[in-house]
């Protein structure tokens, strides 16, 4: 099967501060990627995502970096929030299916 | 339309007996992707339609498992002669085309216990 980790399995920041979550990813040919959010109970939420032709792309308090040279993403929050508090994953998409990482658990201290 | 719906929300159940999840898509949606989730872990595939067609299956879902979605519609999961290895959340996803806007749509899941 395909590899994604994360290279930190928690976080914990300062509210208002900005948060950056890593991912490694292992096969080159994957060309979509997406970044969810899980909380407790509930299934995961698409927050942002990017094409391999990109290396950046950025939305409401949330961007993406990509790094093909050496199969890297990150997921940068802008002025975390309590609300970010969750576990974060990382998933690569090759042919029909997304491989997902083992998450990263982000928790906001107030 | 209010997103991925699946149902239950929990099942509990013994060893030896059989289960099944039902997941209604977003209707526009012609995709729908099973996962299943161990506590800790990431969503690994299943499985997925397109349209009524089942297209792909993973290595993890055995003869005891059964996936349908006879109209293009709903899907529904069957788990026979459940283990207590089966234990997990079960995410339904669905999409528009491969990766569709804004990607998959996961339903909140169920989840599995057996006993």
């Amino acid at each position: 099967g395909e590899s994604v980790g994360l290279h930190l399995p928690t976080l914990s920041v300062q509210e208002g501060d900005n948060s950056i979550i890593n991912c490694a990813y292992s096969n080159s040919a994957s060309d979509y990627f997406i970044w969810y959010k899980q909380e407790s109970g509930k299934g995961p939420q698409f927050i942002i995502d990017i094409r391999s032709n990109m290396d950046k792309r950025q939305g409401q308090r949330v961007t993406v970096l990509l790094n093909k040279t050496v199969k890297h993403l990150s997921l940068q929050i802008a002025a975390t929030q309590p609300g970010d508090s969750a576990v974060y994953f990382c998933a690569e998409a090759t042919g029909n299916q997304f491989y997902f990482g083992t998450g990263t658990s982000l928790t906001v201290i107030p | 339309d209010t997103g991925v719906s699946q149902n239950p929300r929990h099942k509990i159940t013994k060893r030896g007996q059989n289960v099944t999840f039902r997941c209604d898509p977003i209707s526009e949606h012609n995709r729908l992707y099973w996962y299943r989730q161990t506590l800790g872990q990431g969503p690994e595939f299943l499985t997925y339609f397109q349209n009524e067609a089942q297209l792909e299956k993973s290595r993890l879902l055995s003869d005891r498992f059964s996936a349908e979605r006879p109209k293009g519609s709903f899907s529904t999961l069957e788990i026979q002669r459940t283990e207590q290895g089966d234990s997990a959340m079960y995410l339904c996803a669905s999409s528009l085309g491969r990766t569709g806007f804004y990607g998959y749509t996961f339903g909140s899941g169920t989840r599995l216990t057996v006993v």
